[in-house]
């Protein structure tokens, strides 16, 4: 079965400093990986995915078969980036996310 | 519409009633999935629709929890004799595609709370 482990509920970081949100998982396929997030009394939306390679709001992720890991990095935090993010994981020829059980970011002033 | 639309917001029901969640997924959308997210975890996956079509309903918890969706857009999620560990947010997402891509993924409803007392 596939799970997603996000060891942090909490991070807190000051404005201006680096975030990395953890993520790891478990399935012996190819997954395809997420990050969505959700902004206080938002729905929840895609934030970045794998297989895009892109950046988004200055968050970029990469996946590490390796270490079974898709870290979500930002190198300057802002306050608008507080939220909760989920780390969710598709496998390959599915369509249904397994989701961790999320971090929320608290970026303080 | 123009979005993911699901009612109620907020449901409280009393232990042994039934309560029936409603999503409207957007227009000519082909998959629609339900999630179940309790306080503090992530979604947990119920059940998916392709149309009209119930094609994985493995992660639905007891045989009280059902789903339907007859005419392949609206979908309802029932709850049977609520018990208190079914009190969380019930989530809707749907998608054109039936295997979401990069630039088709999919759209999540804002949730009905279910309380049950």
């Amino acid at each position: 079965a596939q799970r997603v482990t996000q060891p942090e509920k909490l991070l807190s970081v000051f404005k201006g400093a680096p975030v990395e949100l953890k993520c790891n998982y478990s399935y012996s396929g190819s997954p395809e990986l997420f990050w969505y997030v959700q902004y206080s009394r938002q729905r929840l939306q895609l934030l970045l995915r794998h297989i895009s390679r892109e950046s988004i709001k200055g968050f970029t992720a990469d996946l590490n078969k390796g270490e079974t890991s898709f870290h979500l990095k930002k190198p300057f935090a802002q306050e608008e980036d507080s939220a909760m993010y989920y780390c969710a994981l598709r496998r390959e020829y599915g369509n249904k996310l397994v989701f961790g059980a999320g971090t929320i970011l608290r970026v303080k002033s | 519409g123009a979005g993911v639309s699901q009612s109620p917001r907020y449901k409280v029901a009393k232990r042994g009633q039934d309560v029936a969640l409603r999503c409207d997924p957007i227009s000519g959308h082909v998959s629609l999935f339900w999630y179940q997210q309790a306080l503090g975890q992530g979604p947990e996956f119920l059940t998916y629709f392709q149309n009209e079509a119930q094609l994985d309903k493995s992660g639905l918890p007891s045989d009280r929890f059902f789903a339907e969706r007859p005419e392949g857009s609206v979908s309802t999620l029932k709850i049977q004799r609520t018990q208190q560990e079914d009190s969380a947010v019930y989530l809707c997402a749907s998608s054109l595609v039936i295997t979401p891509t990069a630039n088709y993924g999919y759209t999540f409803g804002s949730g009905t709370r279910l309380t049950v007392v």
